[in-house]
């Protein structure tokens, strides 16, 4: 069973507009951690933001916010005013069991910023 | 250098080639991982070291074989690939299992593209 779902394969948002990426993930672990990773063409894989699953508050990095809520086990990211370097392949990721080494990825959205 | 660095970027192998992929790492960390990335598939986690022992092998076939000679270093040997192998190929750090680093992300190198023919 897949554990990280990311419903929208692809997602279109006008520049400067802000746009919800959504993830929900399975786990029976009460330890894991939440990431997200954005891929431009170039192929290479940047590292987002870290949301961990005993962390009250919802994790914040610059433009980048994440939107937990533990009991629908969902962890959507919000990007605010897009830009146009913002368009790329974004990946949910768990690490179950917060001293776990594997890391799970979901399938990716494609988000298009529009001029 | 810092990060993660792979190499190469490209590669065009038959598939009664020998060739390896190359990955190197100037982060101290303890933990390196080759990751797969097909056309419209998830990452696919192929192998972890953690401090140079393998600890997970995800039914991967014994044509791709790696290799971790120390923390900062970890290579994937291929042989007799198929057209199917054809991917991208990521390598990745982190700092490893334990409680202190359980906020530690991975950090990818830049990937190999790998072409069978």
């Amino acid at each position: 069973a897949q554990k990280i779902t990311q419903t929208q394969p692809g997602m279109f948002v006008q520049e400067k507009e802000a746009v919800t990426l959504d993830c929900t993930y399975d786990t029976s672990d009460q330890s894991y951690g939440l990431f997200w990773y954005k891929q431009p063409s170039s192929g290479e894989m940047i590292f987002l933001i870290y949301q961990g699953s005993y962390d009250e508050q919802n994790a914040t990095e610059g433009r980048y916010s994440l939107n937990f809520q533990k009991a629908r086990k969902s962890a959507n990211l919000v990007i605010s005013a897009s830009q146009l370097g913002d368009s790329a392949m974004y990946f949910c990721a768990m690490r179950e069991d917060n001293y776990g080494q594997n890391f799970v990825f979901g399938p990716g959205t494609r988000l298009s910023v529009l001029p | 250098e810092t990060g993660v660095t792979q190499t190469p970027r490209h590669l065009v192998m038959g598939m009664t080639n020998k060739k390896s992929l190359k990955c190197e790492q100037h982060l101290g960390h303890n933990a390196m991982y080759w990751y797969k990335q097909s056309a419209k598939k998830p990452l696919e986690l192929m192998f972890v070291y953690n401090f140079k022992e393998q600890t997970e092998n995800n039914s991967v076939p014994s044509r791709f074989s790696p290799e971790c000679p120390n923390s900062s270093h970890l290579f994937l040997h291929l042989h007799t690939l198929q057209p199917e192998d054809s991917a991208l190929y990521l390598c990745a750090s982190s700092q490893g299992a334990g409680p202190q680093n359980y906020n530690s992300p991975l950090h990818f190198g830049n990937g190999t593209r790998l072409t069978v023919t």
